[in-house]
């Protein structure tokens, strides 16, 4: 089972908004609405920012929104922050063998 | 306040084993799907198991079926990974999360050190 596919980075000024796409197959990303994204900061655990393609858990701010269409999801960051600055990975349940497939994981600058 | 805390982690020879604890607090852990995912150095995240609330059901990535078990003790809030005849490949930092969402992982653990080398 190959990871999903996910853009190696992405980079954007102070305020501006970015979007980290998610590309998978009809197995896992296309077929189920189980998509989750995750934020990891440099030797830290990660943390849950989006569940169930666009469910937000409590605590994490609205800047954070994720969609789907077709075989790709997508988190979207508005009014980027330093803070921001992370890796993101997204999450997929597939029928193809393994449980789970993450992506590869997009490294987010803040220019 | 949800806390996951992991130990057992260390140095072991390749064909050696280990059994990774993680201790979880401040959530029904009997209602709560259980994972463990891991991440060798400068990689990406990967999902190695999962278990059932009850402990009826678990499930494997295919690189670790055969040789990693997941467990759990609900009376003591703890989930468990034996893993035994450890390849370089598994060495990494090893994570528990909880799975209180659907097939995501809510809250993680701070991860332990799985390091496999002679």
């Amino acid at each position: 089972q190959s990871a999903l596919t996910q853009p190696a980075s992405v980079s954007g000024s102070p305020g501006q908004s970015i979007a980290i796409s998610c590309t998978g197959t009809s197995s896992d990303v296309g077929g189920y609405n189980f998509v989750s994204w995750y934020q990891q900061h440099p030797d830290k655990a990660p943390r849950l920012m989006i569940y169930e393609v666009s469910n937000r858990p409590s605590g994490v701010s609205s800047r954070f929104s994720g969609s789907k269409s077709g075989n790709t999801a997508s988190l979207t960051i508005s009014g980027l922050q330093a803070e921001d600055e992370a890796d993101y990975y997204c999450l997929s349940y597939t029928n193809a063998g393994t449980h789970y497939v993450f992506g590869a994981g997009t490294k987010v600058t803040v220019l | 306040e949800v806390q996951l805390v992991e130990s057992g982690g260390g140095l072991v020879q390749p064909g050696g084993s280990l059994r990774l604890a993680c201790a979880a607090s401040g959530f029904t852990f009997s209602n709560s799907w259980m994972a463990w995912v891991r991440q060798a150095p400068g990689k990406g995240l990967e999902w190695v198991a999962n278990i059932k609330e009850d402990g009826s059901q678990e499930y494997y990535v295919d690189s670790v079926r055969g040789r990693f078990t997941i467990s759990r003790d609900n009376a003591k809030n703890s989930v468990f990974l034996q893993m035994n005849s450890l390849r370089a490949e598994d060495t990494a930092v090893y994570y528990c999360a909880s799975q209180r969402v659907n097939f995501g992982m809510d809250f993680w653990g701070q991860g332990t050190t799985v390091t496999v080398s002679s």
